[in-house]
């Protein structure tokens, strides 16, 4: 069975400055795909970046990217120019073969203004 | 485009009891996937029902149990709820059951149970 950590369960950053959240998962699959999903304070989960296990390039979503290290089963994202708004739960997933999501237990991001 | 919807918002019930929580996809969508998602921890993947059959089952008790009517919207029952099932409860909609990443969260249904 897939796992997935977050290792970090709160995380604050200053308004305008670079955060990372890490994420490491443990699988035996070569084929598969990470995700981070937000969840602001009203709960709407969406979806902020993906990444395709067989892709070497870093997913990138405007002030969202990740570095994504196969070998080391390693997610990270990082978020440049914090916003206020960036404030939320942060949750790494991972789906394989089955196509049933597996999820962190989230990070805890506050923006300070 | 209305996105996915859930119904009730909150609910509140009693050991012992039942409840069904429903779930409305985004128009188009033909997977409806479940999660319930306890205070401090990430969401558990429950259900996936995809053209009105279940495509995947999270480790839950046979106590749950879900549905996929011909309009794609869904339906999750809990029976005999015990205070562990309190929780905020998701549901998902994405155009195929191979293509659940691209899924799209309704706002969730908070039950309580006392």
């Amino acid at each position: 069975a897939q796992t997935v950590t977050q290792s970090q369960p709160e995380m604050s950053v200053q308004e305008a400055e670079t955060v990372t959240l890490s994420c490491t998962y443990d699988t035996s699959e070569n084929n598969y795909y990470l995700f981070w999903y937000k969840q602001p304070p009203s709960r709407q989960m969406i979806l902020v970046i993906r990444q395709e296990a067989y892709k070497q390039q870093n997913a990138t979503e405007n002030r969202f990217s990740v570095n994504f290290q196969k070998a080391a089963k390693s997610f990270s994202l990082k978020i440049s120019d914090s916003q206020l708004g960036d404030t939320a739960m942060y949750f790494c997933a991972f789906i394989g073969g089955s196509y049933i999501p597996t999820f962190g237990r989230g990070t805890s991001l506050i923006v300070h203004p | 485009d209305a996105g996915v919807t859930q119904s009730p918002t909150h609910l509140i019930k009693t050991r012992g009891q039942h409840v069904t929580l429903r779930c409305s996809p985004i128009s188009g969508h033909k997977s409806v996937s479940w999660y319930q998602q306890v205070l401090g921890q990430g969401p558990q993947f429950i259900f996936q029902y995809y053209e009105k059959e279940e495509r995947g089952r999270g480790n839950f008790p046979d106590r749950f149990s879900a549905r996929q009517f011909p309009n794609y919207s869904s339906e999750l029952n809990v029976n005999a709820l015990l205070l562990g099932d309190s929780a905020l409860y998701l549901c998902a909609s994405s155009w195929d059951w191979g293509d659940s990443y691209e899924q799209y969260f309704g706002p969730g249904t908070r039950l309580t149970v006392t």
